[in-house]
């Protein structure tokens, strides 16, 4: 069975500093991983898809990296905002598209 | 916009009680998932489907029950609603398709279900 490690559980940043949230997989046999940010009572929005061929996935201020082998991938948030506080959850999918969820990392950014 | 709404987003309910929760997507996605969200054990998936007529059961299925009629709805059932049912349940969907880029899953906004 998958399992998802997320570390560290929370992190409390000044406005400004880089966000660095790490995600570990036990088994590297996966298709592709997503990273999710939640707001709380709220949804999951999807920010990051990293597909098993990639390396790594950028979309604005946000940077994915995924090592397969390893059964690592992290998420750097660059210049972090207050508006970036939310819960983050990495989720990977094997090729019965299920995804297996991490626990999340809270974020604060103090202003 | 393609979307994919839940409803109803509160509800509160009798133990014993059979309970449907809605699920409805735009996207025209092959698959569709449910998920509950508790303290303590992020998010576990209850049943999924692959396409019309097909269902499956994920690693917390008991108590639920889901059909699919069409591609666009997946209704969750609770047949008779327990207090360890209490949760905030998800659904999902994502395209069936392994080519570039189109694996991703979108979620909608999630039921919050109260069981007394």
């Amino acid at each position: 069975k998958q399992e998802v490690t997320q570390i560290p559980a929370a992190l409390s940043v000044p406005e400004g500093e880089n966000l660095v949230l790490n995600c570990s997989f036990t088994d590297s046999a996966i298709y592709n991983l997503q990273w999710f940010r939640q707001d709380p009572g709220k949804g999951l929005t999807s920010l990051l898809l990293i597909q098993s061929s990639q390396r790594e996935q950028t979309s604005g201020r946000l940077n994915a990296s995924l090592d397969k082998s390893s059964g690592r991938s992290t998420l750097y948030i660059a210049a972090s905002q207050p508006g970036d506080s939310a819960t983050y959850l990495c989720a990977v999918s094997s090729n019965d598209y299920k995804l297996s969820f991490g626990a999340g990392t809270t974020v604060t950014v103090r202003a | 916009d393609a979307e994919i709404t839940q409803s109803p987003r509160h509800k509160i309910t009798e133990t014993g009680r059979q309970v449907t929760l809605a699920c409805h997507q735009t996207w025209n996605h092959n698959n569709m998932f449910w998920y509950r969200q508790d303290l303590g054990h992020g998010l576990r998936l209850i049943h999924y489907s692959y396409g019309v007529q097909d269902t499956n059961k994920g690693e917390v299925s008991d108590g639920y029950s889901v059909s699919r009629s069409n591609t666009e709805d997946l209704p969750l059932t609770l047949e008779s609603a327990a207090s360890s049912q209490t949760s905030v349940y998800f659904c999902a969907s994502s395209e069936g398709a392994w080519t570039a880029g189109k694996t991703e899953a979108f979620f909608g906004q999630g039921t919050r279900l109260t069981v007394v």
